[in-house]
């Protein structure tokens, strides 16, 4: 079975910084994907960037951008220039790449870090 | 194109009741996953759908259940509902068109408060 871990309950930066959220996670599988996703006051779900396991290439989305480390199982987002808006939940979720058995449509998820964007 | 859509937004319900929620995909996905969301338990898998199969189950009681139809719209079903049945209720769709798993979308979920 698969784990997400996200060691940093809450963080806040000042609006226009860098802030940087963790998560590791475990697993025996060598293809998968990796998630960021945001939960805003409106508690929709929104995805922020995605990393395939077998690219190193690491992903960036405009101010955001991850680094990934597979031997290490780190898969941290790295939020630039941060906005009012960015204040939210932030998920960091694993699902395995090839679909099948008790892997179809599973998003394991971590426990979530509160991120608040100061003025 | 239109996101995943969720109904009822909100719903109370009393101990004992049963209820049903409706989720509409991204047109063109065929795979609908399902989570509930708690302050306790976080985000944990209930189900996914896929050309009205149900492929995967979390470990839910089987008092949660769900199905898919033909235009792929799933719905789930709690029967004899529990206090600890409050919750967001999450729906996510998507293309599910390879033998790999496709980035999930979420709607704007359900909120059930059961009194």
């Amino acid at each position: 079975a698969q784990t997400v871990t996200q060691s940093q309950p809450e963080m806040s930066v000042q609006e226009a910084e860098t802030v940087t959220l963790s998560c590791t996670y475990d697993t025996s599988e060598n293809n998968y994907y990796l998630f960021w996703y945001k939960q805003p006051p409106s508690r929709q779900m929104i995805l922020v960037i995605r990393q395939e396991a077998y690219k190193q290439q690491n992903a960036t989305e405009n101010r955001f951008s991850v680094n990934f480390q597979k031997a290490a199982k780190s898969f941290s987002l790295k939020i630039s220039d941060s906005q009012l808006g960015d204040t939210a939940m932030y998920f960091c979720a694993f699902i395995k790449a090839n679909a099948g058995g008790t892997s179809y449509g599973k998003l394991t998820f971590g426990q979530g870090t509160i991120l608040t964007v100061h003025p | 194109k239109a996101g995943v859509t969720q109904t009822p937004r909100y719903l109370i319900k009393t101990r004992g009741q049963q209820v049903t929620l409706s989720c509409s995909p991204i047109s063109g996905h065929r795979s609908v996953s399902w989570y509930q969301q708690t302050p306790g338990q976080g985000l944990q898998f209930l189900f996914e759908y896929f050309s009205e199969t149900q492929r995967n189950k979390g470990n839910f009681p089987g008092r949660f259940s769900g199905r898919q139809f033909s235009n792929s719209r799933s719905e789930m079903n709690v029967s004899t509902l529990e206090l600890g049945d409050s919750a967001l209720y999450l729906c996510a769709s998507s293309l599910a068109n390879s033998g790999s798993q496709e980035t999930q979308y979420f709607g704007p979920g359900t909120r059930l408060l059961v009194l």
